[in-house]
């Protein structure tokens, strides 16, 4: 089976850095996305990881341990429209495989 | 530059009435087609994928359907709908083959089912 976890909620200052959490168990492992989401919107994608390490997007960066299992989505300089929802996916297989989706991380920036 | 296109935006639909959403992808040649589904407060939920006109994979049973009757159109159907059909229905296309291809989603259609 494949299940995604993520923290439901989460609370942050402007201009202050956080971490989400995401962890997988899933049949196979070929890459992890991360959306973000605005309340009533269509999620719009972030970054993606295939192999271990760091990768960096501007304020955004995503990092993958593919041995544990485990990423995260660090934003920096948080500003109030970062406030969303933010979802980590799984691809298990080969390219034409869907993603699977983690019920998200509602992140609230506050002044 | 590729676009998807989602419609209606809302609907406001009684219960055991048919359903048709409608999903058309713009500037790319046979892609992955998805909908996905997400209830209020929740994640998101793979209902359906095809990898080619008239392929459709089916990932939860459930009282909706999927048909792909040309390569970018993607339809899902219902011939009566429940209660539990309410929700954020939103389409999805992706490149075929590759692995860093990711999935790009139209606007969503809200569901209400009354």
């Amino acid at each position: 089976g494949q299940n995604i976890d993520q923290p439901t909620e989460m609370t942050a200052t402007e201009g202050a850095i956080v971490q989400i959490n995401c962890t997988y168990q899933t049949s196979g492992f070929n890459g992890l996305f991360w959306y973000q989401q605005h309340a009533g919107e269509a999620p719009t994608f972030l970054s993606y990881n295939v192999l271990d390490g760091l990768e960096e997007k501007g304020r955004f960066s995503s990092f993958l341990s593919r041995s544990k299992g485990y990423s995260y989505l660090l934003l920096k300089e948080l500003q109030m429209k970062d406030s969303a929802s933010y979802l980590c996916a799984v691809r298990s297989h080969s390219g034409n495989t869907p993603l699977v989706f983690g019920k998200g991380t509602r992140l609230s920036v506050i002044a | 530059s590729q676009t998807i296109h989602q419609w209606p935006a809302t609907l406001v639909q009684p219960v055991g009435s048919p359903l048709s959403l409608e999903c058309t992808v713009e500037g790319t040649s046979n892609p992955n087609l998805y909908w996905y589904r997400q209830a209020a407060g929740r994640g998101l939920q793979l209902l359906f994928y095809s990898v080619g006109i008239g392929q459709i994979s089916s990932e939860v049973p459930q009282n909706l359907s999927a048909s792909r009757p040309q390569d970018r159109q993607f339809i899902l159907s219902s011939k009566k709908l429940l209660l539990s059909d309410s929700g954020f229905y939103l389409c999805a296309w992706s490149n075929r083959g590759g692995y860093n291809t990711e999935a790009f989603f139209g606007q969503g259609t809200r569901l209400t089912v009354v």
